[in-house]
């Protein structure tokens, strides 16, 4: 079935450095979402885009949706230690969202 | 918080026995979904419902049955559980389908001895 791919798999950085992930879908989607998920908790989202070429930002987070609609980027600047999670983009289709297989970052003072 | 639970929140089962996972929804949602986490392939969808007894079929619905019988309940059953169903689970609803805001159930740790 259709997946997203997500990359790096795991980012392990430090304080205060810039972070940056992407995903990637072999179809188009007409929209693009980010969720994180807190260790221990479901998947909470960031941000949501819904055009392609959209560049959004949530505070330090930067989300893009890529302009073939097959892919997307989020980055997130001057990291902090409570960024620790695991980061998931998702496509929407009718009736569900489809998740990618996630970036999981660590972040050391 | 959405008011989403779910039931029971750790279970250690033996391989072939039965299994029923909980999702209760107090927000009234129509959709209400299941999915599995496992490393590497993230969240895979196993079934959701658009409606009382309306369901489908996500990616990896073998081995799993669902039920929705009230717009609050969905309920996840392994007919016989098997170690390959060694999982996280989570339920999540949202108003609309394919809506952007899902919101997530706590999830459920469920391994299979």
């Amino acid at each position: 079935g259709q997946q997203l791919n997500q990359s790096p798999q795991s980012m392990f950085i430090q304080e205060g450095e810039d972070v940056s992930m992407n995903c990637t879908s072999s179809s188009i989607f007409n929209t693009w979402l980010w969720y994180k998920q807190d260790p221990g908790e479901g998947p909470v989202l960031l941000i949501a885009l819904y055009k392609a070429g959209e560049l959004t930002s949530n505070g330090r987070l930067t989300a893009q949706f890529g302009i073939t609609r097959k892919d997307s980027f989020l980055n997130i600047s001057a990291s902090i230690p409570s960024d620790v999670g695991i980061y998931f983009c998702a496509g929407q289709e009718p009736d569900k969202l489809i998740f990618g297989t996630g970036t999981r970052l660590q972040v050391f003072p | 918080d959405a008011g989403i639970t779910q039931s029971p929140r750790h279970k250690v089962t033996e391989t072939g026995t039965p299994v029923t996972l909980r999702c209760h929804q107090t927000e009234n949602h129509r959709y209400m979904y299941w999915y599995r986490q496992d490393p590497g392939h993230g969240l895979r969808l196993i079934h959701y419902s658009y409606g009382v007894k309306d369901t489908d079929k996500g990616e990896v619905s073998d081995g799993y049955s669902v039920s929705r019988s009230k717009t609050e309940d969905f309920l996840l059953t392994l007919e016989s559980a098997t170690s390959s169903q060694t999982s996280v689970y989570f339920c999540a609803i949202s108003e609309v389908g394919g809506d952007t805001e899902a919101f997530f159930g706590q999830g459920t740790r469920l391994t299979v001895v």
